[in-house]
């Protein structure tokens, strides 16, 4: 069973425009992490918010994380078409579930250019 | 700097066949998983170690085995391959349990 549920399924924006796709989790995390899977490629970590964090930066990258509605948003600023690819939420769970990352069905975003 | 390697990148298996997904790092990671990714399903955790001697297994670990003898290796083995193993699987690593993993390139399997 998947934990995370990203929304929308898919994007299409063009290059200078914000891109924002949002995270729903089932059960207590310890962390949430964010990853971009290009076409055909691994994935990439992005940026991991814990559990006690509200929001994060790194580069043109803001997440939010509410834990009181289990939610988490990535916001991608002034995209690129090199921005084009999948993105993926994954949550670490509490306890024994740690490092155990379970995935959401991730949102394929398209910037043209 | 190799970060994960995983092969081979593709392969092919007749059902019944078996064969190992070798993967390694060169990180010095104690924590490394195996995931398989279908269309539309994101990735599930298959089995994970937390160092050389130790592994759990994750959500859908049926078909398959692993061992790790050394930290830098973490082998995966399908028993008896079967069509629903097809599959895109990814191996990932990390320094700790609670960061971000570095995964691998893949290894796109089909059994027919």
């Amino acid at each position: 069973s998947q934990q995370g549920e990203e929304d929308p399924q898919a994007l299409s924006i063009q290059e200078g425009e914000n891109a924002t796709m949002n995270c729903s989790y089932k059960t207590s995390i310890n962390n949430l992490q964010w990853y971009r899977q290009n076409s055909g490629r691994g994935l990439v970590h992005l940026i991991l918010i814990r559990s006690n964090e509200r929001e994060k930066h790194s580069g043109r990258l803001r997440v939010t994380l509410d834990t009181s509605k289990k939610s988490s948003s990535l916001l991608i600023t002034a995209s690129r078409a090199a921005d084009t690819a999948s993105y993926f939420c994954a949550t670490d769970g509490v306890t024994d579930s740690w490092g155990k990352l379970q995935f959401g069905a991730g949102t394929q975003v398209v910037v043209t250019p | 700097n190799a970060g994960v390697t995983q092969t081979p990148k593709f392969q092919v298996l007749k059902t019944g066949q078996s064969m190992t997904l070798q993967c390694a790092q060169d990180m010095n990671h104690e924590y490394m998983s195996w995931y398989r990714q279908d269309p539309g399903m994101g990735l599930r955790l298959i089995h994970y170690s937390v160092g050389a001697g130790i592994t759990d297994q994750g959500e859908v670990p049926n078909g398959y085995n692993v061992s790790r003898s050394t930290t830098e290796d973490f082998p995966l083995r399908l028993l008896s391959a079967a069509p629903s193993q097809t599959s895109v699987y990814f191996c990932a690593s990390s320094a700790t349990p609670s960061g971000g993993y570095t995964f691998g390139s893949g290894t796109r399997l089909t059994v027919v």
